[in-house]
């Protein structure tokens, strides 16, 4: 089967911009969730996705929201990108109640 | 919610010797707890995972122990290699594992 894949793979934009990240989990996988990793924060639980419905959400404000699809892809957005949103952004995909496997990521600076 | 807590942040050990890495967490209903292996520049990767209804769980040079009482599991590894050198995260979550939340991490470095 082939791994999760996230799109793009690096992103550069400015400070009040939006930006839209896209997973596409593994074939069978339900479930998709989103961290954001940074040096000093480590791995930050964004929120996760099972069937079209968010089951959870960690501790962003607003500005970060998601989506998932009726083909279980999903989408994270961001909107007025501050410079502290530069992070690499992780989705992971499970099937339901089993282990999560990561995409590459999506490194995202902004400027 | 969960609150995970890794320790130590950074870990150097000689080749041969053993490495362990211990996490504690806060939530009594959390049930599943997987390491992750995360090398410079590549997405995390499962190692090893344990449930809740075992107490140790062992494949080939990894090991994990999980103590539910206290709230705190911890990594083994033997016969440390020079590849075992990487970032070490642990986890815990509940049932559906929709709220997994990660430790700070561990940086291992093992000198030949």
């Amino acid at each position: 089967k082939a791994g999760v894949t996230q799109t793009p793979r690096y992103l550069i934009k400015t400070r009040g911009q939006q930006v839209t990240l896209s997973c596409s989990p593994i074939s069978g996988h339900r479930s998709v969730s989103w961290y954001q990793q940074t040096p000093g924060q480590g791995l930050q639980f964004l929120f996760e996705y099972f069937s079209e419905t968010q089951r959870n959400k960690g501790n962003f404000p607003g500005r970060f929201s998601g989506r998932q699809f009726s083909n279980s892809r999903s989408e994270m957005n961001v909107s007025t990108l501050e410079l502290g949103d530069s992070a690499l952004y992780l989705c992971a995909s499970s099937p339901s109640q089993e282990t999560q496997y990561f995409g590459p990521g999506t490194r995202l600076l902004v400027l | 919610g969960e609150n995970v807590e890794q320790h130590p942040s950074t870990l150097s050990v000689q080749e041969g010797d053993s490495a362990v890495i211990k996490c504690t967490y806060s939530d009594s209903a959390s049930n599943y707890f997987p390491w992750y292996k995360q090398e410079l520049g590549k997405r995390p990767q499962l190692i090893i995972d344990i449930r809740s209804n075992v107490g140790e769980k062992k494949d080939q040079r990894i090991a994990v122990t999980l103590n539910k009482t206290a709230k705190h599991f911890s990594l083994h590894i033997t016969e440390t290699q020079p590849e075992d050198s990487a970032v070490y995260f642990c986890a815990a979550s509940g049932y559906n594992n929709n709220d997994m939340r990660f430790g700070a991490g561990t940086r291992l470095t093992v000198k030949p």
